[in-house]
């Protein structure tokens, strides 16, 4: 039973360039989540989403970052014009539902270097 | 959503101790859940407790949950090389969105 997948484990980019990051929940989950954690902290909350729709995007900048989980295929998280700052440890988790009692599966993540 | 302060921030023991570390939060809470981080790897889901449940045991970990506290223990006993990690409490009001802190750093000596 394959987990939450993540791709790619590494990804180098410069500076204005965008940067995708891929996840595919475990089977039978359709709710995901996405987390950033830089260095030596936890991971902060980006956005929830369901199959074609954006639940809470309150954790995302407001500006670069967009995020979408279509019909098909993996959820995307997409910042466009990277900067440095940018430069972080990004997670994708699932769930089957909702309730605060259905643990969240995690993926190994996106380690994104920003030249 | 609230977010689950760790205690200590970090903890040194020798293999075949036992472990101990403590969360607290500041709002009632419906569960509360426990993560454990390995080095360059994502969070694996430990234990969830139930705000009505004062104590829960799996395998050689054991959580306690004090809701007048608001607080919550996770102990390891006889712990090995390969507990070392970062462990994060997530308390939940019953929402999805979980609020991490900064984990305890545990790290066991062989």
């Amino acid at each position: 039973n394959a987990g939450v997948m993540q791709n790619p484990r590494h990804l180098v980019r410069r500076r204005g360039q965008e940067a995708r990051l891929r996840c595919s929940p475990m089977k039978g989950h359709s709710h995901v989540y996405w987390y950033r954690q830089l260095p030596e902290e936890g991971l902060k909350f980006m956005v929830y989403l369901q199959k074609e729709n954006i639940i809470d995007e309150s954790g995302m900048p407001k500006e670069r970052f967009s995020a979408e989980f279509p019909k098909e295929g993996p959820s995307i998280l997409r910042i466009q014009q990277v900067v440095r700052g940018d430069s972080a440890a990004y997670f994708c988790a699932s769930s089957p539902g909702t309730g605060g009692d259905q643990p969240q599966h995690f993926g190994d993540g996106t380690r994104l270097s920003i030249l | 959503s609230q977010q689950g302060e760790e205690d200590p921030q970090a903890l040194s023991i020798q293999e075949g101790e036992n472990a101990t570390m403590n969360c607290s939060y500041k709002t009632s809470i419906n569960n509360l859940q426990w993560y454990r981080q390995n080095s360059g790897r994502g969070l694996v889901h430990l234990i969830l407790i139930r705000s009505n449940e004062r104590e829960k045991h799996s395998g050689r970990l054991r959580v306690t949950l004090d809701t007048s506290k608001k607080s919550s223990s996770l102990l390891i006993t006889a712990s090995r090389a390969a507990d070392t990690a970062s462990y994060f409490c997530a308390p939940s009001s019953g929402t999805y969105k979980y609020i991490f802190g900064t984990g305890t750093r545990l790290k066991v000596l062989a």
